[in-house]
């Protein structure tokens, strides 16, 4: 089946650093590629997403990059701030099936 | 506004005594799904709908059931809590269709069962 896996799994950075988090999936039939942002005790909500027929796009401080041929996108933050500290996931989408595997998340933590 | 209601936001409930989380989208979304998130183990997916009366597994559909009697309802159903099923709980909708759109998701249901 699908497997789908995120790196690192936590991640600290000084306010303003920037920061790269890595999903990697399996299913070469992906199609759709969102980031998740979910804040302590909150639901998680989409910041970025990306399709099939683009390698990247921005989003003024965030940004999300598609390798298709090696089966990774990468979500990239730069000059982080504190209100960025949340968990990522990730969650590719496929024409090939409709059940959903999310990646196992990554805790961003930015120090002031 | 669009948005995805959840209820209750927290339940405490004893083993084996069946109970509803209900789950409803005003987007005309056709794609509804449940979600368990666990500490370590990220967001997993219980069950799926495409459609009204079309259901699938996700990937820990084990001690749940779920229906899609109409496209805006997606009830999650616990007929004999166990321990184990303590979690939180989130639903989801989006729009169908294969070119893939984002999820929309509830504020969650924390469920502890003793």
């Amino acid at each position: 089946g699908e497997n789908v896996e995120q790196h690192p799994s936590t991640l600290s950075v000084q306010e303003g650093d920037s920061a790269v988090i890595k999903c990697t999936y399996s299913d070469s039939a992906s199609n759709y590629f969102p980031w998740y942002k979910q804040e302590l005790g909150k639901r998680p909500q989409l910041i970025i997403d990306i399709r099939s027929n683009v390698g990247e796009k921005k989003d003024q401080r965030i940004a999300v990059t598609l390798n298709k041929t090696a089966k990774h996108f990468s979500l990239h933050i730069t000059e982080t701030q504190p209100e960025d500290s949340a968990v990522y996931f990730c969650a590719p989408i496929s024409y090939n099936t409709d059940k959903l595997i999310f990646g196992t998340g990554t805790r961003l933590q930015v120090f002031p | 506004e669009a948005q995805v209601t959840q209820n209750p936001r927290y339940l405490i409930t004893v083993t084996g005594k069946k109970l509803t989380v209900t789950c409803s989208q005003n987007m005309n979304h056709e794609y509804m799904s449940w979600y368990r998130q666990d500490p370590g183990l990220g967001l997993r997916q219980i069950y799926y709908s495409m459609n009204v009366e079309v259901t699938d597994k996700g990937d820990v559909p084990e001690g749940y059931k779920v229906s899609r009697k109409e496209k805006r309802n997606f009830p999650l159903i616990l007929e004999s809590p166990s321990p184990n099923q303590t979690s939180l709980y989130f639903c989801a909708s989006r729009a169908g269709g294969g070119r893939g759109s984002p999820l929309h998701f509830g504020n969650g249901t924390r469920l502890t069962v003793t």
